[in-house]
């Protein structure tokens, strides 16, 4: 995921919002996603945004994109325990068959 | 099947050993990928198959990892003559077609590989 960036860890207080922020350099993205990973398992896809919208809610959800700057963020509102993940950030490309994945921000959650 | 299947689950080998790893896809996915993730470390991209053909093997480290994928359908990912540094949790994720769209991936739960 040299292509995809992201902050590392993320500590939060139970029942505050969490932001996770992504950056991405190919502008020709078609696609962005949010995978959550809890341990031992593989990854879920929680959420993705099409590169023509702004923002997209999902219940405890938010996507916010800014394709000037190439930002992605996720808010996770009301925060809880089984929250604790790594998140992901990817982003598909046109053309390619693959998706770009940045390395993760570990969220904590604590009481 | 209804999710991608990996297994084992967990393998512990002895350096210099073979060992093979399966990956079951959705039924119907055509796009089959493994990803290395290796502890702290994001995904590595190691090879993507559409069908039984590997249009991509540019993530494979070394000659020691192969795969193939029989069937347009079940894939096994190979790494001959294990070293410590092989250690990880070997991903495999299925998609229709392509990753393009809303879909994305579907993941497995991953093969954790422990050389010692």
């Amino acid at each position: 995921g040299e292509d995809v960036e992201q902050s590392l860890f993320l500590s939060v207080r139970e029942g505050d919002s969490s932001v996770i922020n992504c950056t991405y350099t190919d502008s020709s993205s078609t696609y962005l996603y949010w995978y959550k990973q809890e341990p031992g398992a593989g990854l879920q896809l929680l959420t993705y945004i099409f590169s023509n919208m702004d923002m997209k809610q999902d219940q405890r959800l938010t996507v916010l994109l800014n394709k000037k700057d190439k930002h992605l963020s996720l808010r996770i509102a009301d925060t809880q325990t089984g929250d604790s993940a790594i998140y992901f950030c990817a982003e598909s490309i046109r053309d390619d068959y693959k998706l770009s994945f940045g390395a993760g921000t570990t969220v904590t959650v604590r009481a | 099947g209804a999710g991608v299947s990996q297994s084992p689950s967990n393998k512990v080998t002895e350096k210099g050993k073979d060992v093979e790893l399966r990956c079951d896809p959705i039924s119907g996915h055509t796009a089959l990928y493994w990803y290395r993730q290796s502890l702290g470390q994001g995904l590595e991209f190691l090879i993507y198959f559409q069908g039984n053909s590997a249009p991509d093997k540019s993530g494979l480290p070394s000659d020691r990892f192969s795969a193939e994928r029989t069937g347009g359908s079940v894939s096994t990912l190979t790494i001959q003559r294990t070293q410590q540094e092989d250690s990880a949790v070997y991903l495999c994720a299925s998609s229709l077609a392509s990753a393009q769209g809303r879909y994305g991936y579907t993941f497995g739960s991953g093969t954790r590989l422990t050389v010692v």
